[in-house]
């Protein structure tokens, strides 16, 4: 079974901090590695990554990929409340997709 | 409205009492799963399929079978269900496999 680990597991911030959400993978197979956020319904997409280096963007929130050491970093400024959301790593291998545990985030006013 | 559909979205039923769950996309995506969602383990997928008759297991498929009849629909059966199988159930589809997931609304099962 390919593994993808999230860090942390949880954390609490308040309003206008930033955070930074780490998933690391295993190699075999790579094809993609996903970004989704949950929060009390069904996961919504928020990024795609295929290449190293290459930072995508939407609004506030921003991911890279390193194919190198086998990681991402999904990076949300500037928080507000409504980013509030369990953030889910999933890596995309063969024709299977695998997903970490998830980190939950708390945003307080 | 491109969209994964999900029926029931809850439902309650009794150990060994054949289910299905039923998914339908309006995407003409090849790619279709199923995953299911337990506090502590995160999303595990359980079966998925590549295009019309073509399924493969995913990590969790004990106790669950699925067909691929038609492009849009991928239903989820459980024989005999179990308590263990209780869980929230995810349906989704994506143009081709590796690419992103549309999921469905989810299915909250309990097997007493």
């Amino acid at each position: 079974e390919d593994k993808v680990v999230q860090s942390p597991l949880s954390l609490v911030v308040h309003e206008g901090d930033t955070v930074t959400l780490n998933c690391s993978y295993e190699v075999t197979n790579f094809r993609s590695l996903l970004w989704y956020k949950q929060e009390k319904k069904a996961p919504t997409f928020l990024f795609m990554l295929t290449s190293s280096g290459i930072e995508k963007k939407s609004g506030r929130l921003s991911s890279i990929l390193d194919k190198k050491e086998l990681f991402s970093i999904l990076n949300i400024t500037a928080t507000q409340t409504g980013d509030s959301a369990v953030y889910l790593c999933g890596k995309a291998a063969g024709n299977k997709l695998t997903f970490g545990g998830g980190t939950r985030v708390l945003v307080k006013p | 409205e491109a969209q994964v559909t999900q029926n029931p979205r809850y439902l309650i039923t009794v150990t060994g009492k054949k289910l299905t769950v039923t998914c339908s996309q309006n995407m003409n995506h090849e790619y279709m799963s199923w995953y299911r969602q337990d506090p502590g383990l995160g999303l595990r997928q359980i079966y998925y399929s590549m295009n019309v008759e073509v399924t493969d297991k995913g990590d969790v498929p004990e106790g669950y079978k699925v067909s691929r009849k038609e492009k849009r629909n991928f239903p989820l059966i459980l024989e005999s269900p179990s308590p263990n199988q209780t869980s929230l159930y995810f349906c989704a589809s994506s143009l081709r496999e590796g690419y992103e997931q549309y999921f469905g609304p989810g299915t909250r099962l309990t097997v007493t």
